[in-house]
């Protein structure tokens, strides 16, 4: 295990509703990335938060927002559901600067599905 | 942008050896990373090449080509618990935020 935890780990929700997703990063990191898997997919790459600030961000709209708290937890919200939606999010903890080029440690996921 | 190109399957026997390649178009390269996912579960990191050559781990070893934007997954004597989907990954321009491939799924069959 990584000791990236989130919650929750299953949801539903209809279309138009709002959803808040949670991450608790590894112990010592200090950078939190999201990523969108649908079903036999990769991993895509949502947005990046380093110190509390937003520091890149893949193809989302805006409706897809976050935030990182000072321990460096992190949340994913996400307006106005689509169908598309619907898929795993995974959270992924990682120390800038680190060794590897800053490997990644991904959380269990949240397994989201829009009604 | 990026994008990385890999097989959609994979088969082979316990004991066997594969090779999963993976080639990539980056507009910056930061290394190339590999990861393996189970069925339902996240995906773990399994090895980093940022400078060419071969990077061994045991029964893994990941190879990376920066002149041919190529690189590959060997795995030695598979076994059952290798079947597994798995990604290669270039670090986005995004500080660590990885782009991935869509991913190859190996099935290993007795």
């Amino acid at each position: 295990e990584t000791g990236v935890t989130q919650s929750p780990t299953h949801l539903i929700k209809t279309r138009g509703q709002q959803v808040t997703l949670r991450c608790s990063s590894q112990s010592g990191h200090n950078t939190v990335s999201w990523y969108q898997q649908a079903l036999g997919q990769g991993p895509q790459f949502i947005f990046q938060y380093y110190r509390e600030e937003e520091n890149g961000r893949g193809n989302f709209p805006p409706r897809f927002s976050g935030l990182q708290f000072p321990n460096y937890s992190s949340e994913l919200n996400v307006n106005a559901l689509e169908l598309d939606d619907s898929a795993l999010y995974l959270c992924a903890s990682s120390l800038a600067g680190g060794q590897g080029g800053g490997t990644q440690y991904f959380g269990p996921g949240t397994r989201l599905l829009v009604l | 942008g990026q994008s990385l190109e890999q097989p959609s399957e994979v088969t082979a026997v316990e004991g066997a050896i594969v090779q999963i390649n993976c080639t990539y178009q980056t507009s910056g390269f930061y290394g190339l990373s590999w990861y393996q996912q189970h069925d339902g579960g996240a995906p773990t990191f399994l090895s980093y090449n940022a400078l060419d050559g071969l990077e061994e781990t045991g029964r893994f070893s990941s190879f990376l080509s920066r002149s041919d934007s190529y690189g590959y997954l060997l795995l030695q004597e598979l076994q059952m618990k290798d079947s597994a989907s798995y990604f290669c990954a270039v670090r986005g321009q995004a500080g660590t935020a990885l782009i991935f491939g869509k991913g190859t799924t190996l099935s290993v069959s007795s």
